[in-house]
């Protein structure tokens, strides 16, 4: 009930190619769905993040689609560009007493030049 | 930068021994959350402090502890180390924690702390 399942492990894509990554929940007192940008040697950075209330959002090459009815979300990441390989974690979180995040388990993304 | 600050950097010890990583929130923040990242575990919630009190309790094993101080600082205390132990930790910290508007609750997290257990 608690999990975030993410999907795939790890992705290649040549530079200027679509990047996608998926997620998916089963408890639906979810709330927020944010998802996380880690490069080797740093803590996650906050990328993007929707409630689900929305079924899409963008910033720049980054958006985030939403089906609330399958409780599947996923990160697309246009235009991919060698800055972007890094992990991606998506995460979810019940916003209330604690906003804790439960996070995926991860996607290595590499883009290749 | 997220603002967040962890210290030590690196740290290695020997099973049986106790350390204490200590993490400074970003200006203004009350809450601060305990992250264990490992790789067989992932990204593991371990626990929260809002404004001194324990706000929130995850997979956090009985050896481990932590407190909030009244200058919001936060220490995370982890004894009788064990191999399995070695991790990364990472402190978050946010404006809110309670339940408010989501630009409040966003997490922003340090630069971690890499144990290593000998």
């Amino acid at each position: 009930q608690q999990q975030v399942k993410q999907s795939p492990q790890s992705l290649i894509v040549q530079k200027g190619g679509i990047s996608i990554i998926n997620c998916a929940y089963e408890n639906t007192a979810f709330d927020y769905f944010p998802w996380y940008q880690q490069f080797p040697g740093k803590g996650p950075a906050l990328l993007i993040a929707i409630r689900p209330d929305v079924s899409e959002k963008k910033e720049g090459r980054f958006t985030i689609s939403f089906n609330k009815s399958a409780k599947q979300f996923s990160l697309h990441i246009m235009d991919s560009q060698p800055g972007d390989s890094a992990t991606y974690f998506c995460a979810a979180a019940i916003r209330g007493a604690t906003n804790k995040l439960i996070f995926g388990t991860g996607t290595l993304l590499a883009v290749q030049p | 930068d997220s603002g967040v600050t962890q210290t030590p950097k690196h740290l290695i010890t020997a099973t049986g021994q106790r350390v204490t990583l200590r993490c400074s929130p970003r200006s203004g923040d009350l809450s601060v959350y305990w992250y264990q990242q490992s790789l067989d575990q992932g990204l593991q919630f371990l626990i929260q402090y809002y404004n001194g009190e324990e706000r929130a309790k995850g997979n956090i094993l009985e050896r481990f502890s932590a407190q909030q101080f009244p200058d919001l600082h936060s220490e995370l205390n982890l004894s009788s180390l064990e191999l399995g132990d070695s991790a990364l930790y990472f402190c978050a910290s946010s404006v809110g924690g309670t339940g408010g508007a989501w630009a409040r609750e966003t997490q922003y997290f340090g630069p971690g702390t890499r144990l290593l257990v000998l």
